[in-house]
């Protein structure tokens, strides 16, 4: 089936510094992903679409300029979270679905960022 | 404003009880909709899916049931396991692939043997 990697699974770094996370479709070309935030205990919140080639578009109350994301080829998309707070610890998750999938939207096993 | 609910932040069943997770949507456009399964620390595994079209969709002992109407959905297991124990999320999406998946805030399924 549809593989998403995503890496790191876990990261702990600095206030300050700045994190890049990693989505890659294993067996399948994505021209888009998908990046969500997990707050403990909460929902999975959409935090911005990612198109290969050309910008991604940014939901609502996320801050472009904090969470950068590239989509360079059909199967990588990477999230950098710049000059990171401890309020940016959360729960990282990226999904794709693959084109003709008659299931769900296949998602990474996500990234623990934790920011001290 | 959530526009997948999940009302039931958890549910308890005795092993091989049915279990009964719901989910209710606002946004008519909504045409895809999908249960996953998390585990803490890991990305949610999809479980099973149905498209507007239907009203039903059944996968071994998980089966999803639409009432389009009512804005409302339901995932099933029978007989629920032990294993089954985790955060299940409903999840939403309208138009094609390109669409991001609207999701739930998940319900707790403990299953005791």
């Amino acid at each position: 089936g549809a593989v998403v990697s995503q890496h790191p699974s876990r990261v702990i770094c600095k206030s300050g510094t700045s994190v890049k996370i990693e989505c890659r479709s294993l067996d399948f070309q994505a021209t888009t992903m998908f990046w969500y935030r997990q707050f403990p205990k909460k929902s999975l919140m959409l935090m911005a679409t990612s198109n290969e080639g050309s910008k991604a578009t940014y939901e609502q109350g996320v801050e472009k300029d904090k969470f950068l994301i590239n989509h360079a080829s059909l199967t990588l998309s990477t999230l950098t979270v710049t000059s990171a707070h401890p309020e940016d610890s959360s729960f990282y998750i990226c999904s794709a679905r693959p084109q003709g999938a008659s299931g769900g939207y296949t998602f990474g096993s996500g990234t623990r960022l934790t920011v001290v | 404003d959530q526009q997948v609910k999940q009302n039931s932040p958890s549910l308890s069943v005795q092993e091989g009880r049915i279990s009964i997770l719901n989910c209710d949507y606002t946004n008519s456009m909504f045409d895809y909709f999908l249960w996953y399964k998390k585990y803490p620390a890991e990305g949610p595994t999809f479980l099973i899916s149905i498209s507007s079209i239907k009203d039903k969709n059944e996968d071994g002992r998980f089966t999803v049931f639409l009432n389009k109407s009512a804005k409302h959905l339901s995932l099933h297991i029978v007989p629920s396991q032990p294993g089954d124990s985790a955060v299940y999320f409903c999840a939403a999406s309208a138009g094609q692939a390109g669409t991001a998946l609207i999701f739930g805030k998940g319900t707790t399924l403990s299953v005791s043997s």
